[in-house]
């Protein structure tokens, strides 16, 4: 049970260019968000999912786009990165039943130049 | 909408001694708080939560935190901090629905020997 992980762990980019972000969770969770944390702003939430084939747009989602095509797996798209897209971005993942804990991935860390 | 305010952005300790940081929340007529950690380099883990009941939540770790209605306060504790403990809090409420949170800046506790 590996619970939520991400790839890739880093990433550099330049200015224009597009990566995806995965994210896959084992746990049979429906509920799976996309957050971004930057330093001394928290983390703020881009885009979330309440099942397969649904998506929608969390605090801050412009210049990003998701997409949630099996259960497990919750993608994040640049599609053209920009310096202000530098951030280290975590996916989380919960039961979608009451308030439940949101599980964290480890994160991967993107500098855009 | 929701917010978020961690009063203290750092915190210096020496080992063995008390802490407290500060959590404050917007009101509203149903309220669901949780602390994270954040250890150097990885995800977020869920220290505790309170969701109803009893005012005074335990956490892992040692870790306690009261809520407090009439001051719109949820602050986290430990009696007595080991180096361990070195890393950044943050505290959340869900806001909105779908369990999505909004997270505070964020306390970076550094215990020091």
């Amino acid at each position: 049970n590996a619970g939520v992980t991400q790839t890739p762990k880093f990433r550099v980019l330049k200015t224009g260019q597009s990566m995806t972000l995965l994210c896959a969770q084992d746990m049979n969770h429906e509920h799976m968000y996309w957050y971004r944390q930057d330093p001394g702003m928290g983390l703020r939430l881009i885009h979330y999912s309440v099942g397969e084939g649904t998506t929608a747009k969390g605090e801050v989602p412009d210049g990003y786009n998701v997409s949630r095509l099996k259960k497990q797996n919750f993608l994040l798209g640049l599609e053209s990165a920009a310096p202000s897209q530098t951030s280290v971005y975590f996916c989380a993942s919960t039961s979608g039943v009451g308030q439940e804990t949101q599980y964290f991935g480890p994160g991967t860390r993107l500098l855009v130049l | 909408a929701q917010s978020v305010t961690q009063l203290d952005s750092q915190v210096p300790v020496f080992e063995e001694a008390p802490v407290e940081l500060r959590c404050n929340y917007s009101s509203s007529v149903s309220v669901y708080l949780f602390w994270y950690v954040q250890y150097p380099n990885q995800g977020l883990q869920l220290l505790l939560k309170y969701l109803s009941g009893s005012t005074l939540v335990k956490g892992i770790n040692g870790f306690e935190a009261e809520f407090n209605k009439s001051q719109t306060s949820f602050h986290l504790r430990k009696p007595s901090v080991h180096i361990s403990d070195t890393a950044e809090y943050f505290c959340a409420v869900v806001s909105g629905g779908y369990n999505k949170l909004i997270f505070g800046a964020g306390t970076r506790l550094a215990v020091h020997p």
